[in-house]
């Protein structure tokens, strides 16, 4: 079945590089999201890689695929403060119909 | 300017009353999800909608209904039935492309019992 963990908190400070990290179990994953939830707001979608890739840059945010442990993660280079937010890594499963699957989500505290 | 408006944002429910909850996209998106939201638990998929006047369970839809009349609009109905209904509700849509479903989310309702 489906299951997508992830770490509940991370705090790091203002300039430092911030890494998320999430597990799956299902290994039949065709794409995987990563979505970012500001406080009182709905879901954004802010990355997402194909699970025959490894990795996926996109400015200052570097997706890593690691399908033999089903381990994903996300590195957001350079934190601010306005990237304090809930984090959801979320994935899709091959055949049928499409369902997305979240994380419980990953709040990131940035200090200044 | 396109995107999904859901209303509420605050919503208070009384003992035994049904209350519904709206969502309205203007992005031509042929499917639409609701999600509930309680914290420490991520989201959890009430409905599902792929098509207009068709919809499908998801993993919490007891106490829950829905309707699909028209491709724009996705209400959520919580019922009396519903004995915990106490948290964000956050409705969803994208276009059905085989395996990316990137999903656009609404900015959420916030029910709370009186």
């Amino acid at each position: 079945g489906e299951d997508v963990e992830q770490s509940l908190f991370l705090s790091v400070r203002e300039g430092d590089s911030s890494v998320i990290n999430c597990t799956y179990t299902d290994s039949s994953s065709t794409y995987l999201y990563w979505y970012k939830q500001e406080p009182g707001a709905g879901l954004q979608l802010l990355t997402y890689i194909f699970s025959n890739m490894d990795m996926k840059q996109d400015q200052r945010l570097t997706v890593l695929l690691n399908k033999k442990d089903k381990h994903l993660s996300l590195r957001i280079a350079d934190t601010q403060t306005g990237d304090s937010a809930i984090y959801f890594c979320a994935e899709t499963l091959s055949g049928g119909y499409q369902k997305v699957t979240f994380g419980t989500g990953t709040k990131l505290q940035v200090i200044p | 300017d396109g995107g999904i408006t859901q209303s509420p944002k605050y919503l208070f429910r009384k003992e035994g009353q049904n209350v519904t909850l709206s969502c309205e996209q203007n992005l031509n998106h042929d499917a639409m999800y609701w999600y509930r939201q309680d914290p420490g638990q991520g989201l959890r998929l009430i409905y599902y909608s792929q098509i207009v006047n068709d919809f499908q369970k998801g993993d919490i839809a007891e106490g829950y209904s829905v309707s699909r009349e028209k491709k724009e609009s996705f209400p959520l109905t919580v019922t009396s039935a519903q004995k915990n209904p106490t948290a964000f509700y956050l409705c969803a849509s994208t276009n059905l492309t085989w395996g990316n479903e990137k999903l656009f989310f609404g900015s959420g309702t916030q029910l709370s019992v009186l």
